[in-house]
């Protein structure tokens, strides 16, 4: 059973315009959520987090929403550059103090020059 | 400051072989995690080491195991080999536990023929 689902594997975007990554969850205990971006042949790394008594957290060109109610989480970057082009991974910890963060199985996300 | 250190960076080995991969963490994180991905699959959570004590695992069988060292190093062992091992293996760490993220390596390629 996926708690963490990224449904879309790929997405495409102009340079200059908006990436929207996309992460949907089914426990409704997550407390904290984290993405991560991974380039090929290295490790995740951690882009933005955000906790679940907030709705909006941002950081230069990456903002994390949160819509607890629709169990939904969304990465926008805003402008996408071509060094945006990697995995993102989406991950979600339940407080339950295991500290084990549970991933999403990533999308692809291109930025086209 | 270095970051988290893991070897060998590609390992293959035959289907009933066992593989030892090993992980160093960055200085001063008590907490280890190792994470599988396999292809087409997101981060599967295996094990949490801290303070040398095995604090969590994920779901994988009992050939999956490992343990963490006096200096906070980490061992993840896989017995038995089978073919669907194969798989990229991340290791992760953190302060003591790890609640705002962690920070990975680069993993170790494990490929079984």
């Amino acid at each position: 059973d996926q708690q963490v689902k990224q449904n879309s594997p790929s997405l495409s975007v102009q340079e200059g315009r908006i990436s929207i990554l996309n992460c949907d969850y089914t426990n409704s205990m997550f407390d904290y959520f984290l993405w991560y971006k991974k380039y090929p042949a290295e490790g995740p790394t951690f882009l933005i987090s955000i906790s679940s008594i907030k709705d909006k957290n941002e950081d230069g060109r990456f903002t994390v929403f949160l819509n607890k109610s629709a169990k939904h989480l969304s990465l926008h970057i805003v402008p996408s550059q071509p060094g945006d082009s990697a995995v993102y991974f989406c991950a979600a910890s339940v407080p339950s103090g295991t500290y084990k963060y549970i991933f999403g199985t990533g999308t692809r996300l291109k930025v086209l020059a | 400051e270095a970051g988290v250190t893991q070897s060998p960076t590609h390992l293959i080995k035959t289907r009933g072989q066992q593989a030892t991969l090993r992980c160093s963490p960055i200085s001063g994180h008590t907490s280890v995690y190792w994470y599988q991905q396999a292809l087409g699959l997101g981060l599967q959570f295996l094990l949490w080491y801290d303070e040398g004590e095995e604090r969590n695992r994920g779901n994988f069988p009992p050939r999956f195991s490992g343990r963490q060292f006096p200096n906070y190093s980490s061992e993840l062992n896989v017995n038995a080999l089978e073919l669907e091992d194969s798989a990229l293996y991340l290791c992760a760490s953190s302060p003591t536990g790890g609640s705002y993220g962690y920070t990975f390596g680069s993993g170790t390629r494990l490929t079984v023929v």
